[in-house]
């Protein structure tokens, strides 16, 4: 499985965008990318994947270079309930038998 | 609306006593997981399972084992609880397809083993 290095701790202030920037230089062909979001005593909670160039939804955009060793979380204007933890996954989705492994993430603190 | 339960959000155990969690979740989905979750060290993956009956190791399996006779059941068992098993439990589910790896979460099990 590929691993996944991203900075330990990131803060920022409401209303400015935050990019956290995950590397998985081991990325193989098949791999998707996944980011996740945690608040504390809840589960991990969904918010973006992909697997080349970018991505957005409603609540963020999801950056992809061409050689897909890192990948950006884009979290535009957060506000104070956007602390939590990110976690960036990086994984074979076509089959689900393989699972996915969790790191420790990046622990994001707004300020008001 | 997407579903992950687990049968206690705190439980108290002795060490040596035999301890079971339960997750059930009602989206039909093929596989689900067992993590535990330690500060510090993110969550570890312990077992999972992709279809009724089948199971397969995860990175920390030694001294909990897994049961899923039907599919929307997990069941994680200590089978002699330790003091080092202390820890946040956390299922998930999630379903097998193309392009698609969303794990659903349950709210979690804080264990105490004393």
């Amino acid at each position: 499985l590929a691993k996944t290095t991203q900075p330990i701790s990131m803060d920022s202030y409401e209303g400015q965008e935050v990019n956290i920037t995950c590397s998985h230089n081991n990325i193989a062909t098949n791999d998707y990318i996944t980011w996740y979001q945690q608040f504390p005593s809840q589960g991990p909670r969904f918010i973006i994947q992909g697997y080349k160039t970018k991505v957005k939804n409603e609540v963020a955009s999801l950056f992809i270079p061409a050689d897909r060793k890192s990948s950006t979380l884009s979290l535009p204007r957060v506000s104070l309930s956007d602390t939590a933890v990110y976690y960036c996954l990086v994984g074979d989705v076509r089959t689900g038998r393989r699972a996915l492994t969790f790191g420790s993430g990046t622990r994001l603190q707004v300020q008001p | 609306d997407v579903k992950v339960t687990q049968s206690s959000r705190y439980l108290v155990k002795r060490t040596g006593e035999k301890v079971f969690l339960e997750c059930v979740q009602d989206m039909d989905h093929e596989n689900m997981f067992w993590y535990r979750q330690d500060p510090g060290l993110g969550l570890r993956l312990i077992y999972f399972s992709y279809d009724v009956k089948m199971k397969e190791k995860g990175d920390i399996p030694e001294g909990y084992s897994v049961s899923r006779e039907k599919k929307e059941r997990f069941s994680l068992i200590l089978e002699s609880a330790s003091t080092n098993q202390t820890s946040m439990y956390l299922c998930a589910s999630s379903r097998t397809g193309v392009g698609s790896y969303e794990q659903y979460f349950g709210p979690g099990t804080r264990l105490t083993v004393t």
